[in-house]
């Protein structure tokens, strides 16, 4: 199968600073990516969906501006998080897919964990 | 608008025992579903999905899941656990236009997941 790739896996980092990480389709063209959070011990709530190209649509409740999506290429999309605070750490998890190849499936990045100091 | 319940947190059996985790969802549409396995620290792997083919679905692992419209549920089953089924299972739906490409491709609503046990 597709595989979706996240960088880095695990990043600590000070309250206050930025974090960007990474999410690449690595054998495939992501038309599509979906940026989720996972808190410990709860499901996936989906943060945005960034088409390539294109402004990102986010979720109710999601800040558009601490939350930042960036997705320039077919096989890149970034989420930079800004003036972290440990309210924002969690497990963020990408996924991608091709609109234009409708049976190919959606495929999920191994996560990165955020932990704010 | 769709959702999706997972009854049950946390299922625990025995190695070799059935293993029946439980979803129903809801959906103003007709939907696509999917089971997914998340192993701690990991993304989500697909186990199987419902894409309105065959009712009875299998997916790989061997587990399989039947959509049942009457009951609006999409339970999965596996007739004999293993301990390397042991993982967080989480059900999802979608709507049949975001998955052919409509507004809203690909919009995934998860459950709240099922954490599977399995004892020697």
């Amino acid at each position: 199968g597709a595989v979706v790739s996240q960088h880095p896996s695990w990043v600590i980092c000070k309250s206050g600073t930025s974090v960007k990480i990474e999410c690449r389709s690595l054998d495939f063209q992501a038309t599509t990516m979906f940026w989720y959070r996972q808190f410990p011990k709860q499901s996936l709530m989906l943060m945005a969906t960034s088409n390539e190209g294109s402004k990102a649509t986010y979720e109710q409740g999601v800040e558009k501006d601490k939350f930042l999506i960036n997705h320039a290429s077919l096989t890149l999309s970034t989420l930079t998080v800004t003036s972290a605070h440990p309210e924002d750490s969690s497990f963020y998890i990408c996924s991608a897919r091709n609109r234009l190849q409708p049976r190919l499936e959606q495929y999920f990045g191994p996560g990165t964990r955020l932990t704010v100091t | 608008a769709q959702s999706v319940t997972q009854l049950g947190s946390h299922v625990s059996v025995s190695e070799g025992a059935l293993v029946l985790l439980r979803c129903n969802y809801s959906s103003s549409v007709p939907p696509y579903l999917f089971w997914y396995v998340q192993y701690p620290n990991q993304g989500l792997q697909l186990l199987l999905k419902y894409t309105s083919a065959a009712t009875l679905v299998k997916g790989i692992n061997g587990f399989e899941a039947e959509f049942k419209k009457s009951e609006t549920s999409f339970h999965l089953t596996k007739p004999s656990a293993h301990m390397s089924d042991a993982a967080e299972y989480f059900c999802a739906v979608s709507g049949r236009g975001a998955y052919a490409g409509g507004t809203s491709y690909g919009k995934l609503t998860f459950g709240q997941g099922t954490i599977l046990t399995v004892h020697p």
